[in-house]
Protein backbone atom coordinates (compact mmCIF):
# COMPACT_ATOMS: atom_id res chain seq x y z
CA UNK A 1 0.00 0.00 0.00
CA UNK A 2 1.14 3.57 -0.44
CA UNK A 3 3.33 5.20 2.00
CA UNK A 4 2.65 8.91 3.03
CA UNK A 5 4.82 11.44 4.43
CA UNK A 6 3.73 14.40 6.57
CA UNK A 7 5.20 17.25 7.98
CA UNK A 8 5.49 18.77 10.54
CA UNK A 9 4.96 15.50 12.75
CA UNK A 10 4.39 18.59 15.52
CA UNK A 11 4.42 22.16 16.53
CA UNK A 12 3.46 24.54 19.17
CA UNK A 13 1.76 27.74 17.96
CA UNK A 14 0.47 30.90 19.00
CA UNK A 15 -2.83 32.04 18.74
CA UNK A 16 -3.94 34.16 15.37
CA UNK A 17 -1.21 32.59 13.53
CA UNK A 18 -1.21 29.79 10.31
CA UNK A 19 0.23 26.68 9.68
CA UNK A 20 0.69 24.34 6.71
CA UNK A 21 0.75 20.73 6.99
CA UNK A 22 2.26 18.73 4.13
CA UNK A 23 1.47 15.42 3.15
CA UNK A 24 4.01 13.60 0.56
CA UNK A 25 2.20 10.07 -1.25
CA UNK A 26 5.20 7.75 -2.94
CA UNK A 27 2.69 7.11 -5.61
CA UNK A 28 -0.03 8.71 -7.72
CA UNK A 29 -3.86 8.79 -5.78
CA UNK A 30 -6.84 10.23 -6.76
CA UNK A 31 -7.78 11.55 -3.75
CA UNK A 32 -6.11 12.66 -0.41
CA UNK A 33 -7.65 13.07 2.70
CA UNK A 34 -8.11 15.45 6.02
CA UNK A 35 -8.67 14.04 9.02
CA UNK A 36 -8.64 15.79 12.54
CA UNK A 37 -8.43 14.00 15.86
CA UNK A 38 -9.24 15.61 18.77
CA UNK A 39 -8.06 14.80 22.26
CA UNK A 40 -10.07 12.07 23.36
CA UNK A 41 -12.59 11.90 20.39
CA UNK A 42 -12.45 9.94 16.62
CA UNK A 43 -11.43 10.81 13.54
CA UNK A 44 -13.50 13.58 11.64
CA UNK A 45 -13.11 14.26 8.35
CA UNK A 46 -12.46 17.68 7.24
CA UNK A 47 -12.15 17.62 3.45
CA UNK A 48 -11.53 15.32 0.43
CA UNK A 49 -8.76 16.93 -1.83
CA UNK A 50 -8.81 16.31 -5.36
CA UNK A 51 -6.20 16.89 -8.07
CA UNK A 52 -7.32 19.94 -10.37
CA UNK A 53 -10.14 20.69 -8.35
CA UNK A 54 -11.20 22.25 -5.67
CA UNK A 55 -11.37 20.16 -2.35
CA UNK A 56 -14.67 18.75 -0.65
CA UNK A 57 -15.19 19.94 2.87
CA UNK A 58 -17.16 18.45 5.46
CA UNK A 59 -19.87 20.13 7.72
CA UNK A 60 -18.29 22.49 10.19
CA UNK A 61 -15.41 22.50 7.92
CA UNK A 62 -14.84 25.68 5.72
CA UNK A 63 -12.36 26.92 3.06
CA UNK A 64 -10.88 30.08 4.74
CA UNK A 65 -10.22 28.11 8.19
CA UNK A 66 -8.36 25.11 6.28
CA UNK A 67 -7.21 26.17 2.88
CA UNK A 68 -6.40 22.97 1.08
CA UNK A 69 -3.68 22.88 -2.02
CA UNK A 70 -3.75 19.82 -4.06
CA UNK A 71 -0.68 20.48 -6.94
CA UNK A 72 -0.41 16.94 -7.92
CA UNK A 73 -1.34 13.82 -7.48
CA UNK A 74 1.21 12.63 -4.72
CA UNK A 75 1.27 15.82 -2.64
CA UNK A 76 -1.38 17.83 -0.65
CA UNK A 77 -1.20 20.90 2.25
CA UNK A 78 -3.68 21.58 4.68
CA UNK A 79 -3.67 25.08 6.36
CA UNK A 80 -5.18 25.60 9.62
CA UNK A 81 -5.97 29.39 9.66
CA UNK A 82 -6.15 32.23 12.20
CA UNK A 83 -5.36 29.04 15.26
CA UNK A 84 -7.37 29.06 18.55
CA UNK A 85 -6.68 26.89 21.30
CA UNK A 86 -9.80 24.77 19.84
CA UNK A 87 -7.53 23.93 16.78
CA UNK A 88 -5.39 22.05 19.16
CA UNK A 89 -5.52 18.43 17.24
CA UNK A 90 -3.82 15.83 15.79
CA UNK A 91 -4.60 16.27 11.68
CA UNK A 92 -4.07 13.28 9.71
CA UNK A 93 -3.33 12.48 5.69
CA UNK A 94 -4.80 9.34 4.70
CA UNK A 95 -5.05 7.80 0.92
CA UNK A 96 -7.19 4.60 -0.23
CA UNK A 97 -4.67 2.02 -0.01
CA UNK A 98 -3.70 0.02 -3.09
CA UNK A 99 -4.96 -3.42 -2.75
CA UNK A 100 -5.53 -6.58 -5.14
CA UNK A 101 -9.20 -7.04 -4.18
CA UNK A 102 -11.06 -4.21 -6.28
CA UNK A 103 -13.26 -4.39 -3.02
CA UNK A 104 -10.20 -3.24 -0.81
CA UNK A 105 -11.00 0.32 -2.62
CA UNK A 106 -12.42 1.93 0.69
CA UNK A 107 -9.28 0.80 3.07
CA UNK A 108 -7.58 4.24 4.42
CA UNK A 109 -3.93 4.21 4.51
CA UNK A 110 -2.76 7.30 7.24
CA UNK A 111 0.44 9.39 7.57
CA UNK A 112 2.14 9.38 11.03
CA UNK A 113 -0.20 12.81 11.90
CA UNK A 114 0.57 16.05 12.34
CA UNK A 115 0.45 17.09 16.30
CA UNK A 116 -0.52 20.79 16.92
CA UNK A 117 -0.69 22.69 19.90
CA UNK A 118 -1.90 25.84 19.79
CA UNK A 119 -1.45 28.12 23.04
CA UNK B 1 -27.85 9.72 10.04
CA UNK B 2 -25.02 7.60 9.55
CA UNK B 3 -22.95 6.89 13.09
CA UNK B 4 -20.51 4.48 14.34
CA UNK B 5 -20.74 3.83 18.45
CA UNK B 6 -18.09 2.24 20.75
CA UNK B 7 -19.61 2.28 23.74
CA UNK B 8 -16.07 1.41 25.63
CA UNK B 9 -13.88 4.28 25.82
CA UNK B 10 -11.40 1.70 27.86
CA UNK B 11 -11.45 -2.04 27.90
CA UNK B 12 -8.98 -3.83 30.49
CA UNK B 13 -8.36 -7.56 30.73
CA UNK B 14 -6.17 -10.10 32.02
CA UNK B 15 -3.51 -11.76 29.43
CA UNK B 16 -5.22 -15.20 28.38
CA UNK B 17 -8.65 -13.66 28.77
CA UNK B 18 -11.34 -13.48 25.99
CA UNK B 19 -12.08 -10.01 24.90
CA UNK B 20 -15.01 -8.22 22.42
CA UNK B 21 -14.78 -5.10 21.45
CA UNK B 22 -18.26 -3.26 21.14
CA UNK B 23 -19.20 -1.29 17.54
CA UNK B 24 -22.88 -0.57 16.41
CA UNK B 25 -23.46 1.41 13.19
CA UNK B 26 -26.23 3.53 11.85
CA UNK B 27 -27.17 3.36 8.27
CA UNK B 28 -29.89 2.42 6.08
CA UNK B 29 -28.12 0.76 3.52
CA UNK B 30 -25.11 -1.86 2.51
CA UNK B 31 -22.07 -0.96 4.80
CA UNK B 32 -18.79 -2.16 4.40
CA UNK B 33 -16.86 -2.18 7.63
CA UNK B 34 -13.67 -1.73 9.57
CA UNK B 35 -11.53 -1.78 12.56
CA UNK B 36 -8.26 -0.18 12.61
CA UNK B 37 -5.94 -0.30 15.02
CA UNK B 38 -3.44 2.07 16.38
CA UNK B 39 -0.51 0.69 18.72
CA UNK B 40 1.99 3.07 21.06
CA UNK B 41 4.06 5.79 18.67
CA UNK B 42 2.73 3.95 15.53
CA UNK B 43 0.32 5.31 12.80
CA UNK B 44 -3.28 4.14 12.23
CA UNK B 45 -3.92 0.89 10.51
CA UNK B 46 -6.22 -1.51 9.14
CA UNK B 47 -6.73 -4.53 10.85
CA UNK B 48 -9.68 -5.91 9.40
CA UNK B 49 -12.42 -5.39 7.19
CA UNK B 50 -16.14 -7.30 7.40
CA UNK B 51 -15.70 -8.65 3.25
CA UNK B 52 -12.57 -10.40 4.08
CA UNK B 53 -14.17 -12.96 6.90
CA UNK B 54 -10.54 -13.26 7.63
CA UNK B 55 -8.88 -13.51 11.08
CA UNK B 56 -5.98 -11.13 11.68
CA UNK B 57 -3.28 -11.81 14.76
CA UNK B 58 -6.23 -13.94 16.06
CA UNK B 59 -9.23 -11.20 15.64
CA UNK B 60 -12.46 -11.90 14.07
CA UNK B 61 -15.21 -9.08 13.72
CA UNK B 62 -18.63 -10.45 12.39
CA UNK B 63 -20.87 -8.12 10.87
CA UNK B 64 -24.61 -8.90 12.08
CA UNK B 65 -27.01 -6.67 9.90
CA UNK B 66 -29.53 -7.33 12.31
CA UNK B 67 -28.45 -5.95 15.62
CA UNK B 68 -26.45 -3.26 13.27
CA UNK B 69 -23.43 -4.70 15.23
CA UNK B 70 -19.75 -5.36 13.95
CA UNK B 71 -18.13 -6.36 17.16
CA UNK B 72 -14.21 -7.35 17.18
CA UNK B 73 -13.44 -10.59 19.34
CA UNK B 74 -10.28 -12.69 19.92
CA UNK B 75 -10.15 -15.48 22.47
CA UNK B 76 -7.23 -15.40 23.78
CA UNK B 77 -5.81 -11.59 24.62
CA UNK B 78 -2.30 -11.21 24.29
CA UNK B 79 -0.16 -8.40 25.79
CA UNK B 80 0.87 -7.20 22.32
CA UNK B 81 -2.92 -6.29 21.65
CA UNK B 82 -2.68 -3.23 23.82
CA UNK B 83 -3.57 -0.62 21.71
CA UNK B 84 -6.33 1.86 20.71
CA UNK B 85 -9.20 0.52 18.26
CA UNK B 86 -11.35 2.15 15.93
CA UNK B 87 -14.51 1.21 13.93
CA UNK B 88 -15.35 2.70 10.97
CA UNK B 89 -17.76 2.58 8.64
CA UNK B 90 -18.33 3.24 4.71
CA UNK B 91 -21.13 4.48 2.68
CA UNK B 92 -20.33 3.44 -0.40
CA UNK B 93 -19.00 6.55 -0.76
CA UNK B 94 -15.88 8.68 -0.29
CA UNK B 95 -16.24 9.06 3.41
CA UNK B 96 -15.34 6.68 6.01
CA UNK B 97 -16.96 7.54 9.47
CA UNK B 98 -15.17 6.56 12.21
CA UNK B 99 -16.22 5.33 15.84
CA UNK B 100 -14.56 6.63 19.44
CA UNK B 101 -12.41 4.40 19.93
CA UNK B 102 -11.61 2.10 22.57
CA UNK B 103 -8.20 1.64 24.19
CA UNK B 104 -7.86 -1.54 24.99
CA UNK B 105 -5.30 -2.55 27.97
CA UNK B 106 -4.22 -6.10 28.36
CA UNK B 107 -2.37 -6.68 31.61
CA UNK B 108 0.27 -9.52 32.30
Amino acid sequence: SAVISQKPSRDICQRGTSLTIQCQVDSQVTMMFWYRQQPGQSLTLIATANQGSEATYESGFVIDKFPISRPNLTFSTLTVSNMSPEDSSIYLCSVRAAMKEGSGANVLTFGAGSRLTVL
Amino acid sequence: AQRVTQPEKLLSVFKGAPVELKCNYSYSGSPELFWYVQYSRQRLQLLLRHISRESIKGFTADLNKGETSFHLKKPFAQEEDSAMYYCALNTGGFKTIFGAGTRLFVKA
